[in-house]
């Protein structure tokens, strides 16, 4: 099957930095989309991609679909506490999502 | 609106055991999933239905039966659970035809299988 890789695993980092993750795939994907966990909650989606280049923002968050379609990166500027949680990336081809194993962000004061 | 509800949040089983996971969505959401989240490997697709009567296996399916007999409702039929299956499972829906994103996911059921 497909394998996509999501990296970092996981980030310690401090209020008010910037924080970067990808995902890349063997494969092409159509659809990327990045979604955060909260402890206990389900998924809850951030950001959707429908095209290759496509660079999307949603407040401090910013995400790019790469122009090869293997590949997607996640920023999130100006770190806060509540940004603590899993952020995974999913790529969808042939109407079937698969999601990145997450990277754990933790934000301290 | 309440969103996308799974029924039971915690379950316990023992080996052999069969049970019913239920998903129930108002949004009129045609497509609906179900997935497995196991630690370390994100969520993996079990069953996916692109609308009522029309139902897919995705990655995982092995064990588990789906049905979907009206636009609202997706549950998941484990046959006899083995410990193999523990785990916390998602449900999720959104709306399909060309734009499809799992929008909305369930708040999950933790399943221990003893």
């Amino acid at each position: 099957g497909q394998q996509l890789n999501q990296s970092p695993q996981s980030m310690f980092i401090q209020e008010g930095e910037d924080v970067s993750m990808n995902c890349t795939s063997s494969s092409i994907f159509n659809t990327w989309l990045w979604y955060k966990q909260d402890p206990g909650e389900g998924p809850v989606l951030l950001i959707a991609l429908y095209k290759a280049g496509e660079l999307t923002s949603n407040g401090r968050l910013t995400a790019q679909f790469g122009i090869t379609r293997k590949d997607s990166f996640l920023n999130i500027s100006a770190s806060i506490p509540s940004d603590v949680g899993i952020y995974f990336c999913a790529g969808r081809s042939w109407g079937k999502l698969q999601f990145g194993a997450g990277t754990q962000v933790v934000v301290t004061p | 609106n309440a969103g996308v509800t799974q029924t039971p949040k915690f379950q316990v089983l023992k080996t052999g055991q069969s049970m019913t996971l239920q998903c129930a969505q108002d949004m009129n959401h045609e497509y609906m999933s179900w997935y497995r989240q196991d630690p370390g490997m994100g969520l993996r697709l079990i069953h996916y239905s692109v609308g009522a009567g029309i139902t897919d296996q995705g990655e995982v399916p092995n064990g588990y039966n789906v049905s979907r007999s009206t636009t609202e409702d997706f549950p998941l039929r484990l046959l006899s659970a083995a410990p193999s299956q523990t785990s916390v499972y998602f449900c999720a829906s959104s709306w399909g035809r060309g734009r499809e994103t799992e929008a909305f996911f369930g708040q999950g059921t933790r399943l221990t299988v003893v």
